[in-house]
């Protein structure tokens, strides 16, 4: 069965820039999760999509954004792109349902460097 | 803004020593807890899904252990080996929202 795959692997933009992220998760997965890793910080958690709707968002700004399409693959968002956006961004799909959470399959990451 | 605290930070252990690592989190609103390891260039991979108070888990080596009640849980690992050379992160889940920490780093010196 196929893993949760992540595009483009490595990205460097500069400030002022926007960014699109995709991935693709796991067949039969309806739920996925997006998180930003920078050293030092644990992983944080940006949004959740659960059936094309964002179920959960985290404490980040406007700037960052996302969306499901109808076949559960999802795309995360950066505008305006700041130097402090550098990261890791992880992305997770899971089995979940409305009522229970199931564990995250992870993807292998986004590393989006901005100069 | 919730804090899910783990301890130690980073830990050094021998082949063959057994070691713990801990998870603390809010006692109230609690979901579910999910521990990963995460090994260097590698994916997150998920170890456990604990959803009850006094919930323990057990794959192979590794255990773990939940009390909601206090807030804390606790990962084992038995006989350590140095495959188990990961980061080791928990996930506490509540109102919809997802918390990691910062993680517990392990080196198993063969």
């Amino acid at each position: 069965k196929a893993g949760v795959t992540q595009t483009p692997r490595y990205l460097i933009k500069t400030r002022g820039q926007q960014v699109t992220l995709s991935c693709s998760p796991i067949s039969g997965h309806r739920s996925v999760s997006w998180y930003q890793q920078t050293p030092g910080q644990g992983l944080q958690f940006l949004f959740e999509y659960f059936s094309e709707t964002q179920r959960n968002k985290g404490n980040f700004p406007g700037r960052f954004s996302g969306r499901q399409f109808s076949n559960s693959r999802s795309e995360m968002n950066v505008s305006t792109l700041e130097l402090g956006d550098s990261a890791l961004y992880l992305c997770a799909s899971s089995r979940r349902t409305a009522s229970s959470y199931n564990e995250q399959f992870f993807g292998p990451g986004t590393r989006l460097t901005v100069l | 803004i919730l804090n899910v605290e783990q301890s130690p930070q980073s830990l050094h252990v021998q082949e063959g020593d057994s070691t713990n690592f801990t998870c603390s989190f809010p006692s109230s609103n609690f979901y579910a807890l999910h521990w990963y390891r995460w090994e260097t260039a590698k994916s997150p991979e998920a170890l456990f899904v604990m959803t009850l108070n006094g919930d323990e888990k057990k794959k192979g080596r590794i255990s773990a252990t939940l009390n909601t009640k206090e807030g804390y849980s606790y990962l084992y690992i038995k006989g350590s080996q140095p495959e188990d050379s990961a980061t080791y992160l928990c996930a506490f889940i509540t109102g919809n929202q997802f918390y990691f920490g910062t993680g517990t780093s392990l080196t198993v010196i063969p």
